[in-house]
C-alpha cells in the first residue's frame, strides 16, 4: 500500500529557534498533502493544504508565517514551525493521497508523525 | 452541531468481544467514509474505506455507512489486545482533494 514518511519522528528545540518536519511519499505522486496538528486525546486538525509548486492553503486560525509550507516536488513537501514556542509544542501528522488516474477513488494515507516539544 | 460526532470512550472490552465503533454527521453531502486505527504516538491507519452507503468486511472488520440516518459504524470481530488504540472515523465530500473531517476518536481497551 501508500506509504508516507516523514522525518523526523521526534524533536526536542529551545524556544525561539525553528524546525523543519519533512513529509515524503515514497511509492506515489502527490500533488496534495495536507498537514495536521493533534495535541493529546484530542482529534486531528487540519492546519493547511500543501499544493505542489504553489501557495499552501491554510485554515482559519492558523498563522503561515508561523508554519511555513513548502511543497517542491511531487513526492516532498516540508513545514517549517518558525521561532517556536512552547505552545507550538504538540504531534504534526502529514498525510497524502496518490495522484494518478486512480486517485478519485484513493483514500487518505498519513505519516507516523512528529512530536515536537520546545522548551 | 459538530460535522463529526464521535463518543471519545474509553470503551473497555474482554478479549474475543464484539466491539462496535460508531460516528454520526451532520453534512449530508459526504460520500466518502475510512475508519482509521492510530497507536499511541503513532499516524493514524487506515483500516476501512467505504463510498455511499453498504457494508464492507475485511477481516475482523465490517464497515457500514447508512447515509439515510447520517450515521457509520465499524465492528471489529474476537477482539485482541492488539486491538486496542485510538479508532477515528473520517470522512469527505469527495476523494479528490478535499480534506477529511474526522471524529474525535474513540480509545479502545481489549483486555486479555
Amino acid at each position: 500500500g501508500a506509504v508516507v514518511s516523514q522525518h523526523p519522528s521526534w524533536v526536542i528545540c529551545k524556544s525561539g529557534t525553528s524546525v523543519k518536519i519533512e513529509c515524503r511519499s515514497l511509492d506515489f505522486q502527490a500533488t496534495t498533502m495536507f498537514w495536521y496538528r493533534q495535541f493529546p486525546k484530542q482529534s486531528l486538525m487540519l492546519m493547511a493544504t500543501s499544493n505542489e509548486g504553489s501557495k499552501a492553503t491554510y485554515e482559519q486560525g492558523v498563522e503561515k508565517d508561523k508554519f511555513l509550507i513548502n511543497h517542491a516536488s511531487l513526492t516532498l513537501s516540508t513545514l517549517t514551525v518558525t521561532s517556536a514556542h512552547p505552545e507550538d509544542s504538540s504531534f504534526y501528522i502529514c498525510s497524502a493521497r496518490a495522484t494518478d488516474r486512480s486517485s478519485y477513488n484513493s483514500p487518505l494515507h498519513f505519516g507516523n508523525g512528529t512530536r515536537l516539544t520546545v522548551t | 452541531q459538530k460535522e463529526v460526532e464521535q463518543d471519545p470512550g474509553p470503551l473497555s472490552v474482554p478479549e474475543g468481544a464484539i466491539v462496535s465503533l460508531n460516528c454520526t454527521y451532520s453534512n449530508s453531502a459526504f460520500q466518502y467514509f475510512m475508519w482509521y486505527r492510530q497507536y499511541s504516538r503513532k499516524g493514524p491507519e487506515l483500516l476501512m474505506y467505504t463510498y455511499s452507503s453498504g457494508n464492507k468486511e475485511d477481516g475482523r472488520f465490517t464497515a457500514q455507512v447508512d447515509k439515510s440516518s447520517k450515521y457509520i459504524s465499524l465492528f471489529i470481530r474476537d477482539s485482541q489486545p492488539s486491538d486496542s488504540a485510538t479508532y477515528l472515523c473520517a470522512m469527505t465530500r469527495n476523494s479528490g482533494n478535499t480534506p477529511l473531517v474526522f471524529g474525535k476518536g474513540t480509545r479502545l481497551s481489549v483486555i486479555a
